[in-house]
C-alpha cells in the first residue's frame, strides 16, 4: 500500500512564526498535493506539484509557499503564520494518469 | 471552472435507515467522480468512483452511487446504515485533463444508535 506520511500530527505555533509542514510519500509517485479542511468549506486546493521542483497555484495559495526539491518530498511552508491559518493540513499523492488520491493523516495547526 | 454542491452540511439518522447524500457538479467536458470518506480521527479514504460504463457503481462497506449525467448528479446511497458509518463524505471530481480533484465542502453523517 501506499503511504503517505504527514511528519506532525498536530502543531502549535505563534504568529509571524515561519512554519514547515512535510510529507513523504513512498510508491515515487509524480503528484503530490497539499489541502486545508476547514469546517463547512470542505478541501480546499493550496498548491500542487507534478515532478520536483515543479510547482502550481491551487485555488488558495496566498500566505503559503512550497518546495519539492525531492521526488518523495513535498513541503508546505508558510511564511509568516497567522490565526486564518488555523486548520487541518492534508497532503496527497497521485500516480501521473492514475485517478485516485492516497491522503496523509493530516496536520492540524493551531496558529496562536 | 469546475465545482461541487454537496446539499447537506449535516445528516443525522438512525441505525438501519436509508440514506442518499446529493452531490451536483459544474463542469462542461467529461467527468470523474469520487466519493471519499473520513472517519472520526482517520485520514480520507475512497469509497467508490466512476469513470465510465454503467452509472450505478458500488463502492466499500455497501455504499453505492449513481452518475445521472443529464442532472449532473453523482449521489450517495447506503439501504441501511450502520452507527459506524458515522464519517464526513465528500463528493470530488476531475475534469478534463486535470489531475487535481475539486472537492465539495462535506457532508457529516451521524448515525444513531
Amino acid at each position: 500500500d501506499v503511504k503517505v506520511t504527514q511528519s506532525s500530527r498536530y502543531l502549535v505555533k505563534r504568529t509571524g512564526e515561519k512554519v514547515f509542514l512535510e510529507c513523504v510519500q513512498d510508491m515515487d509517485h509524480e503528484n503530490m498535493f497539499w489541502y486545508r479542511q476547514d469546517p463547512g468549506l470542505g478541501l480546499r486546493l493550496i498548491y500542487f506539484s507534478y515532478d520536483v521542483k515543479m510547482k502550481e497555484k491551487g485555488d488558495i495559495p496566498e500566505g503559503y509557499s512550497v518546495s519539492r526539491e525531492k521526488k518523495e518530498r513535498f513541503s508546505l511552508i508558510l511564511e509568516s503564520a497567522s490565526t486564518n491559518q488555523t486548520s487541518m493540513y492534508l497532503c496527497a499523492s497521485q500516480e501521473r494518469g492514475r485517478f485516485g488520491y492516497t491522503f496523509g493523516s493530516g496536520t492540524r495547526l493551531t496558529v496562536v | 471552472a469546475q465545482s461541487v454542491s454537496q446539499h447537506n452540511h449535516h445528516v443525522i439518522l438512525s441505525e438501519a435507515a436509508s440514506l442518499e447524500l446529493g452531490c451536483n457538479y459544474s463542469y462542461g467536458g467529461t467527468v470523474n467522480l469520487f466519493w471519499y470518506v473520513q472517519y472520526p480521527g482517520q485520514h480520507l479514504q475512497l469509497l467508490l468512483k466512476y469513470f465510465s460504463g454503467d452509472p450505478l457503481v458500488k463502492g466499500i462497506k455497501g455504499f453505492e452511487a449513481e452518475f445521472i449525467k443529464s442532472k449532473f448528479s453523482f449521489n450517495l446511497r447506503k439501504p441501511s446504515v450502520q452507527w459506524s458509518d458515522t464519517a464526513e463524505y465528500f463528493c470530488a471530481i476531475r475534469g478534463g485533463g486535470a489531475d487535481g480533484l475539486t472537492f465539495g465542502k462535506g457532508t457529516h453523517l451521524i448515525i444513531q444508535p
